[in-house]
């Protein structure tokens, strides 16, 4: 099993605060990495796949920077709004297949 | 829009049950997966099926099977229901196999075992 880790497991901030969450994996093998937002009572949904070093992408106010040579992805939202509260789970794959391996996420809570 | 769904949102079952969860896709997707999530922990990936009737293993299959004979259908089994399988069940369907198709997820059922 992958050893994917996320931080900081948990994230309170103040409306139009900006934020920033990590997630690291290994850098051997690396195909690609998906970030998903898992709101509560809602299905986990896709924010990004990224796949190769120095990506960068981009959803409203939210971001995604690509290291897969040193094995992180960080995840950037400018402006923090209640509609951001969510997990935030990131999920590396490693094989061809792709199989993920998914991390224990980042939860955001933001306070109006 | 893909639509996954799972046959229940809440259950409640005994120990020693044999439980069927299903999980239902509607876009031809070739492969699903199941996962089970507890508290502070991801998404722990149990079973996987790339099309019809093939299936692997995922990190953590003890105490379950699965079952894909139509490729929108796909069950995981509790042979014998115990309390440490009391958890949120997420199925999800992906177009096909390879490391850049994003995956959709269903609503999740919450399986309780007493």
């Amino acid at each position: 099993i992958l050893n994917v880790e996320q931080s900081p497991q948990s994230l309170h901030v103040q409306e139009g605060d900006s934020t920033n969450f990590t997630c690291s994996f290994p850098s051997s093998n690396f195909y690609a990495l998906h970030w998903y937002r898992w709101e509560t009572a809602k299905s986990p949904e896709a924010l990004f796949v990224m796949t190769l070093n120095g990506d960068e992408k981009k959803k409203g106010r939210i971001s995604a920077t690509l290291n897969t040579k040193e094995g992180y992805s960080y995840l950037y939202i400018k402006g923090s709004q209640p509609e951001d509260s969510a997990t935030y789970l990131c999920a590396p794959s490693h094989t061809n297949a792709g199989k993920s391996t998914f991390g224990d996420g980042t939860t955001l809570t933001v306070k109006p | 829009d893909v639509k996954v769904t799972q046959s229940s949102r809440y259950l409640v079952k005994r120990t020693g049950e044999k439980v069927f969860l299903e999980c239902v896709q509607d876009m031809d997707h070739e492969n699903m997966f199941w996962y089970r999530q507890d508290p502070g922990l991801g998404l722990r990936l149990i079973y996987f099926s790339y099309d019809v009737k093939m299936k692997e293993k995922g990190d953590i299959p003890e105490g379950y099977s699965v079952s894909r004979e139509k490729k929108e259908r796909f069950s995981l089994i509790l042979e014998s229901a115990s309390t440490n399988q009391t958890s949120m069940y997420l199925c999800a369907s992906r177009p096909r196999t390879g490391p850049y198709n994003e995956q959709f997820f269903g609503p999740g059922t919450r399986l309780t075992v007493l």
